[in-house]
């Protein structure tokens, strides 16, 4: 398998769930992101891990709780969430950080609180 | 406060014309910009990029155009077909690992 997988592809939870999100990348990168689509609003960045080490942290809620155990695995674990949490959550590596780089983007989660 | 800026959500072009998005920036240290393309269901995919050092960049049918004066990069696909319909998405990074995207342009090429 190549490229940025993201599982599930659809999720359904109860504000008083707890779910997590699951990112695989076989690009052999070394920098990972979250990233949130809401409806007509631009790509807003959530975290960002550079080697394993989060570098980025883009005000996010505490219920949004990011974990990378190594440069190929991120997981985005979610507590609490709130209806307007409901968005589609992308995942998107690139190579070692630096000049000119580009993301690859996994097909992302689309996510549903109620 | 939003540094990338896609104006029109949405343009209508007839197959085989030009379809021309633009994208406005506000942060001058940001000096690279790409193009993504997205389908539904699916996550962005890669278009084509440019360095701040160029002003120009093509690729096949898709070329984008970089004025730096004025904060602002287009990206022209000649010519339309049926196939680009989708929601193309500007994004601008510095030197760090970050970037910042726009709000997208939903393009439909009429058959």
């Amino acid at each position: 398998e190549t490229g940025v997988t993201q599982t599930p592809r659809h999720l359904v939870m109860g504000m008083t769930n707890k779910k997590s999100l699951k990112c695989e990348q076989h690009l052999g990168h070394n920098a990972m992101y979250w990233y949130k689509q809401s409806a007509k609003k631009p790509l807003e960045l959530m975290f960002v891990y550079n080697f394993k080490e989060q570098t980025e942290n883009n005000s996010v809620p505490s219920r949004f709780s990011p974990e990378c155990p190594n440069s190929s695995h991120l997981f985005l674990h979610l507590h609490t969430l709130q209806p307007e949490d409901s968005a589609l959550y992308l995942c998107a590596s690139s190579q070692v950080p630096g000049a000119n780089e580009k993301l690859f983007f996994g097909s992302g989660t689309q996510l549903s609180v109620l | 406060d939003q540094q990338v800026k896609q104006n029109s959500p949405s343009l209508s072009v007839q197959e085989g014309r030009i379809s021309i998005l633009n994208c406005d920036y506000t942060n001058s240290m940001f000096d690279y910009f790409l193009w993504y393309k997205k389908y539904p269901a699916e996550g962005p995919t890669f278009l084509i990029s440019i360095s701040s050092i160029k002003d120009k960049n093509e690729d096949g049918r898709f070329t984008v155009f970089l004025n730096k004066s004025a904060k602002h990069l287009s990206l022209h696909i000649v010519p339309s077909q049926p196939g680009d319909s989708a929601v193309y998405f500007c994004a601008a990074s510095p030197f760090l690992p970050k970037f910042y995207f726009g709000s997208g342009t939903k393009l439909n090429v009429k058959p």
